[in-house]
């Protein structure tokens, strides 16, 4: 069965701050598929990432950078210089590797990521 | 960049009432998700429909069906209305012949039920 952790249930930060998100996973798969999303509070879902199992180069795309180790089943989400439109509720989630071609996600609980200038 | 298209983005009903929901995939996108996020809640895999067909079934409830059409948009109808069915309902779409497989989301539904 596959389980997502985000054992951050709110973060606060002072603006410019470096904040990082955890998620940590579980799968029986040895193929994957790791995201994240941000949810704004206007409601939407903004794919940020994905990562599939094979591939554990870390990321960075500007400010956001990711973390990737297998070895502890884990997934991190850095922010560098935070900034107040970061604040979000911010979800890892992890789909099994289709054959079929679709699997729904399996999200973690969000970590509510809050901002101040 | 054509982006998933939800209707209507706001729904109030009351108990027992019916409601359908509809979602639009991004073009040339062959599966659909319905998600159910309640508040504070992490998004619930509810259904999926690959070429039309029902491909997975997640914590739908019985008085709630969907289908896809030959457009490929998607319908969720739901029935009975109950007061815990006041969430926020995203549809999604993937091209998943293909790859890769992310899911992008529409801007979602929000229900509330009285």
């Amino acid at each position: 069965a596959q389980k997502v952790t985000q054992a951050q249930t709110e973060i606060s930060v002072v603006e410019k701050e470096d904040v990082t998100l955890d998620c940590v996973y579980e799968t029986r798969d040895t193929t994957y598929y790791l995201f994240w999303y941000k949810q704004p509070p206007s409601g939407e879902l903004v794919f940020l990432i994905r990562r599939n199992s094979f591939d554990e180069q870390n990321e960075i795309s500007g400010r956001y950078s990711w973390n990737f180790q297998k070895s502890t089943s884990s997934f991190n989400f850095t922010i560098t210089a935070s900034q107040v439109v970061d604040s979000a509720v911010y979800f890892c989630a992890l789909s099994e590797a289709p054959n079929s071609g679709n699997t729904p996600l399996v999200f973690g609980k969000g970590t509510r990521l809050s901002v101040i200038a | 960049a054509a982006g998933v298209i939800q209707s209507p983005r706001h729904l109030i009903k009351e108990k027992r009432e019916t409601a359908t929901l509809k979602c639009y995939p991004i073009p040339r996108h062959d599966t659909v998700y319905w998600y159910q996020q309640g508040p504070g809640q992490d998004p619930q895999f509810l259904i999926s429909f690959y070429e039309k067909m029902q491909s997975d079934k997640g914590s739908i409830p019985d008085r709630f069906s969907a289908q896809q059409f030959s457009d490929y948009h998607s319908e969720l109808n739901m029935s009975s209305l109950e007061l815990g069915d006041s969430a926020l309902y995203f549809c999604a779409s993937s091209h998943n012949r293909a790859g890769p497989y992310e899911q992008y989301f529409g801007p979602g539904t929000r229900l509330t039920v009285t």
